[in-house]
């Protein structure tokens, strides 16, 4: 069984850092491309970040290029999330998920971790 | 520029049928595209890909009450024998070189 278990958010000042885990199981985790997406208290789904199996492709949407890096480990079947200069707007629950097709980075996510919950306030 | 849009809600009764569109956007209509499902409190969950020509491919356990089809630029979700559980946000989602991965807004399902 696929599990994505996503970890280390909670509450934290404007200007600040923090870095989130996501622990996958259930699939042979070096194969596929992995991706963070975030959703703001009562707004729709909006990709963060992805990175693919071997981490030789990345991208970030705009409103987070430059201040969050995207990494993984193979050997911990672990994806992170490293978030610096943290805004207000960046407060959401931020979920891990699985690209469908192995090998590839580009295609559809078919498997979502529970999410985390990113509070920036001061 | 690739944009995915979706009415922000819809109802139907229990034991009815529902029809909910993704449309693509200009440029766009061949674009497969995903639908995911979310439910109150929950995070998403896949239900299938969805081809331009309507072939479609679902997720682990999806049952058959959920089906795709598309036309030109829309891609349809359709749920029959309507339960209390599918009320639910569903979106759509698909991807493109350079353009990254893009959502629609989403669409409330409520069961009357």
């Amino acid at each position: 069984e696929v599990q994505l278990v996503e970890s280390g958010g909670g509450l934290v000042q404007p200007g600040r850092s923090l870095r989130l885990s996501c622990a996958a199981s259930g699939f042979t985790f070096d194969d596929y491309a992995m991706h963070w997406v975030r959703q703001a208290p009562g707004k729709g789904l909006e990709w963060v970040s992805g990175i693919s199996w071997n981490s030789g492709s990345i991208g970030y949407a705009d409103s987070v290029k430059g201040r969050f890096t995207i990494s993984r480990d193979n050997a911990k079947n672990s994806l992170y999330l490293q978030m610096n200069s943290l805004r207000a707007e960046d407060t959401a629950l931020y979920y891990c998920a699985k690209e469908d097709t192995d090998g590839d980075y580009g295609g559809y996510f078919d498997y979502w971790g529970q999410g985390t919950l990113v509070t920036v306030s001061s | 520029q690739l944009v995915l849009t979706q009415s922000p809600s819809a109802s139907a009764s229990l034991g009815a049928s529902v029809k909910l569109t993704c449309t693509l956007s200009s440029g766009h209509s061949s674009y497969a595209i995903a639908w995911h499902q979310q439910q109150p409190e929950k995070g998403p969950r896949y239900l299938m890909k969805l081809n331009s020509d309507g072939s479609h491919s679902k997720g682990d356990g999806i049952p058959d009450r959920f089906s795709g089809s598309s036309s030109g630029a829309e891609r349809y979700l359709t749920i029959s024998s309507l339960q209390s559980e599918d009320e639910a946000d569903y979106y759509c989602q698909t991807w493109g070189t350079g353009i990254h991965w893009v959502f629609g807004g989403g669409t409330k399902l409520t069961v009357l």
